[in-house]
């Protein structure tokens, strides 16, 4: 089975301020990770995707995410966060061992981000 | 480039009336689609999905059904809808390759009522 797991509803940080919103998995191999951002009323956007290779994973809008498989975490992370990164961001996780399925992802809970002036 | 249609964008439905969203992806071939609801809290349940025409994976028992008729259009539909039906329902598209991100549509916000 796959889960993950979004410990925080919500986060608020000052624009400008470097940002976190935390994310930890359980697979049973190795995991492939997600994180969109979902804005009000509109459908999820793909941020960035960690699949093998270098822990530190580069996405969409100045985002990053760091995968840490002893911490079982996929932490998402902005040096300095801007009142337009204000939205729902979920962290998702699918395992490859699964077979069939199509490419299934499980999703967390969200967390609302919250950026203040 | 990749885009997924989905509509309507809202729709207000009363209990017992029949339900039929539609989504269609342009410009790929052979994609994996998917139907995902959205309470009204956040979390993202999915529906159902599909990995060919015709090819349809339920994933929760429910009074909702899908169905492939062409390569790149994916229906949800339902024949008498509950008040429990009401949500935000996003498709969305993936290529066949495991490692391959969703990509979601707008999404359809259904009420029933």
């Amino acid at each position: 089975a796959q889960s993950v797991a979004q410990p925080e509803d919500q986060v608020n940080v000052a624009e400008g301020n470097p940002l976190t919103v935390k994310c930890t998995y359980s697979v049973s191999g190795n995991p492939y990770l997600f994180w969109y951002v979902q804005y009000p009323n509109r459908g999820l956007q793909f941020l960035l995707k960690y699949i093998t290779g270098d822990n530190l994973v580069k996405g969409s809008y100045g985002f990053e995410a760091e995968f840490n498989k002893s911490q079982t975490s996929f932490h998402l992370k902005k040096p300095s966060a801007l009142v337009s990164d204000s939205a729902l961001y979920f962290c998702a996780v699918r395992d490859p061992i699964l077979t069939g399925g199509g490419n299934k992802l499980t999703f967390g809970t969200g967390t609302q981000l919250k950026v203040e002036l | 480039s990749q885009t997924i249609h989905q509509w309507p964008a809202t729709l207000v439905q009363p209990v017992g009336s029949p339900l039929s969203l539609e989504c269609t992806v342009e410009g790929t071939s052979n994609p994996n689609l998917y139907w995902y609801r959205q309470a009204a809290g956040r979390g993202l349940q999915l529906l159902f999905y599909s990995v060919g025409i015709g090819q349809i994976s339920s994933e929760v028992p429910q009074n909702l059904s899908a169905s492939r008729p062409q390569d790149r259009q994916f229906i949800l539909s339902s024949k008498k809808l509950l008040l429990s039906d009401s949500g935000f329902y996003l498709c969305a598209w993936s290529y066949r390759q495991d490692n391959s991100p969703l990509h979601f549509g707008n999404g359809t916000r259904l009420t029933v009522t």
